[in-house]
């Protein structure tokens, strides 16, 4: 079954610090998509970051950055410089080019300390 | 601005009524989705479409209907054989029809059944 886990139920972290939220996936797929999604208050989703399987390069987007290791199937998500912000639910997701869907895990919720 | 609009944000059925959620893009996007969130789980494929005319069904996909009469639009039915579907509702599109490039999502809907 392709199933993704997020071990962190909830994290928080002082603002302007670094904090890191975990994801590892489930999948016997070699082509794949990874995306975290930051869903606010508002409930509205929002995509972070992407990172397509086949490149080795971690995706980079301003603050937010990703450790992705293959082998181990684990696509974490670091934010660094945390701002007040940055809190909101985190959802870590896949797809699989053998289907349409996207596989979500559970979410982290992040708080940010002031 | 593209985006994704979702009518009405907050929405009240009565047992054995249906519902019809709305939900409209601008961004010229070949794909629709349609989830359910429900309190610490991930999302739910209700159903999605990734052309005109065509639908598929998702992981959980009874007791909903939907249609795609045109792109711009992906309306979602809650039937009286959903059971329990006092849930928030998102809907999103995506550029491509694979959705390797990530999905915008609508700011959602909360159904609550009186």
């Amino acid at each position: 079954a392709q199933t993704v886990t997020q071990s962190q139920p909830e994290m928080s972290v002082q603002e302007a610090e670094t904090v890191t939220l975990s994801c590892t996936y489930d999948t016997s797929e070699s082509d794949y998509y990874l995306f975290w999604y930051k869903q606010p208050p508002s409930r509205q989703m929002i995509l972070v970051i992407r990172q397509e399987a086949y490149k080795q390069q971690n995706a980079t987007e301003n603050r937010f950055s990703v450790n992705f290791q293959k082998a181990a199937k684990s696509f974490s998500l670091k934010i660094s410089d945390s701002q007040l912000g940055d809190a909101a639910m985190y959802f870590c997701a896949y797809r699989v080019d053998s289907n349409y869907q996207l596989i979500w895990g559970a979410g982290t919720k992040l708080i940010i300390k002031p | 601005d593209g985006g994704i609009t979702q009518s009405p944000k907050y929405l009240f059925r009565k047992e054995g009524q249906n519902v019809t959620l709305s939900c409209e893009q601008n961004l010229n996007h070949d794909a629709m989705y349609w989830y359910r969130q429900d309190p610490g789980q991930g999302l739910r494929l209700i159903y999605y479409s990734q052309i005109v005319n065509d639908f598929q069904k998702g992981d959980i996909a009874e007791g909903y209907s939907v249609s795609r009469e045109k792109k711009e639009s992906f309306p979602l039915t809650v039937t009286s054989a959903q059971k329990n579907p006092t849930a928030f509702y998102l809907c999103a599109s995506s550029i491509s029809r694979t959705g390797n490039y990530g999905y915008t999502f609508g700011s959602g809907t909360r159904l609550t059944v009186v």
